[in-house]
């Protein structure tokens, strides 16, 4: 099983909607964080959390809301998609300041 | 703040060495890695460098210049499982700032 699991893997949704995305991990990491890409660029940080009681803001967090469910567990929302949010969304865990483990990603299309 | 320079893409025959640059300006410093990525698919880490010189792991080896905020990523002996995008991320306050990525496109 894939230590860090994604869903849903692709979603097709229409402006205006409350999309959520999930992430969980089995690596049994403090450190978890959500990245958009868009194609052409790199990642870039939405939030990051350390543990269940820390939530952080990364450099584009407007629109975009996060909850820390569990030591496990970092959902991502969109309360009210746009089509400028179509990307590429990806989760990632780590245990310090070197590798970061990515989950699979998930292909957000707001119409 | 935190802002990384990369170069686009390079064309490179199976065999040969290509050499991908990174600059950073990042406050709170604390080291750089390296990430590859297949199209549509997951970044997979490669390499940390928190101390200046050299780290060599396998083909692949990265350096790092502290005091010129630079580093680059070494692929030796090309092959065409390497082509993909490779992406520096510079490690500061807490989080990852990642390069817009370097496209690697390696041909018989």
């Amino acid at each position: 099983d894939a230590d860090v699991t994604q869903t849903p893997r692709n979603r097709i949704t229409k402006t205006g909607k409350r999309i959520m995305l999930e992430c969980s991990q089995t690596k049994g990491h403090d450190r978890m964080y959500w990245y958009r890409q868009d194609p052409g660029l790199g990642l870039r940080l939405i939030y990051y959390s350390f543990d269940v009681k820390d939530i952080n803001k990364g450099e584009i967090s407007d629109g975009y809301s996060v909850s820390r469910q569990a030591q496990a567990k970092f959902s991502l929302s969109l309360e009210s998609a746009i089509p400028n949010q179509t990307a590429l969304y990806f989760c990632a865990t780590t245990s310090g300041e070197d590798e970061q483990f990515f989950g699979p990603g998930t292909r957000l299309t707001v119409l | 703040g935190q802002s990384l320079e990369q170069p686009s893409e390079v064309t490179a025959v199976e065999g040969a060495i290509v050499q991908i640059n990174c600059t950073y300006q990042t406050s709170g410093f604390y080291g750089l890695s390296w990430y590859q990525q297949h199209d549509g698919g997951a970044p997979t880490f490669l390499s940390y460098n928190a101390l200046d010189g050299l780290e060599e792991t396998g083909r692949f080896s990265s350096f790092l210049s502290r005091s010129d905020s630079y580093g680059y990523l070494l692929l030796q002996e090309l092959q065409m499982k390497d082509s993909a995008s490779y992406f520096c991320a510079a490690q500061g306050n807490n989080r990852l700032a990642f390069g817009k990525g370097n496209q690697v496109v390696v041909i018989p």
